[in-house]
């Protein structure tokens, strides 16, 4: 079966740098996406990673190893607005296929 | 603005009442996908749409019944739901691989569905 696993909860204060991980075990790998959901909101779409390493944009920065079925979500210089839920979600498949999600991780940034 | 629109955005209904949720997206997209959110799941593939053809029905009750008439539009028509049936229900659409980049789901802002 399929199974990605990321922290339920976390809080970090303004200003900091927070770390989200993600564990995947899948039947295949085509790469691995980051989103962002605001309560009430699309997902938006925040990183992709299919190579092993890091992968930085702006403030946000993702990390994947596929040896070890891993990958982080790094949030620097955290601000009010980054407090959301942060969905890690594998494409098992080739092609134009969907997305498998974990439950995703509640972010609460506190000042 | 994502691109995805979905309508309505909140819709409360009896078991016996029969509902549809409407899905369009303006990015040129050829697949279209439901999901459904509930509170401490993970995202839930309901159906896949390409070209206008379904390609995945992930094991849905029939009580839900997807319709593409188009590749921009997609439609959720409800029947006789369950009290269970209640979640967020999220739309995307996304196209093909581009020189070898894997392209990303784009989702709608979803129809909180209550069933009484």
């Amino acid at each position: 079966g399929q199974n990605i696993d990321q922290p339920t909860e976390m809080t970090a204060t303004e200003g900091a740098i927070v770390q989200i991980n993600c564990t995947y075990q899948t039947s295949g790998f085509n790469g691995l996406f980051w989103y962002q959901q605001h309560a009430g909101e699309a997902p938006t779409f925040l990183s992709y990673n299919v190579l092993d390493g890091l992968e930085e944009k702006g403030r946000f920065s993702s990390f994947l190893s596929r040896s070890k079925g891993y990958s982080y979500l790094l949030l620097k210089e955290l601000q009010m607005k980054d407090s959301a839920s942060y969905l890690c979600a594998v494409r098992d498949r080739g092609g134009n296929t969907p997305l498998v999600f974990g439950k995703g991780t509640r972010l609460s940034v506190i000042a | 603005e994502t691109g995805v629109t979905q309508t309505p955005r909140h819709l409360v209904m009896g078991m016996t009442n029969k509902k549809s949720l409407k899905c369009e997206q303006h990015l040129g997209h050829n697949a279209m996908y439901w999901y459904k959110q509930s509170a401490k799941k993970p995202l839930e593939l309901m159906f896949v749409y390409n070209f206008k053809e379904q390609t995945e029905n992930n094991s849905v009750p029939s009580r839900f019944s997807p319709e593409c008439p188009n590749s921009s539009h997609l439609f959720l028509h409800l029947h006789t739901l369950q009290p269970e049936d209640s979640a967020l229900y999220l739309c995307a659409s996304s196209q093909p691989s581009s020189g070898g980049y894997n392209q990303p789901q784009h989702f709608g802002d979803g129809t909180r569905l209550s069933i009484l």
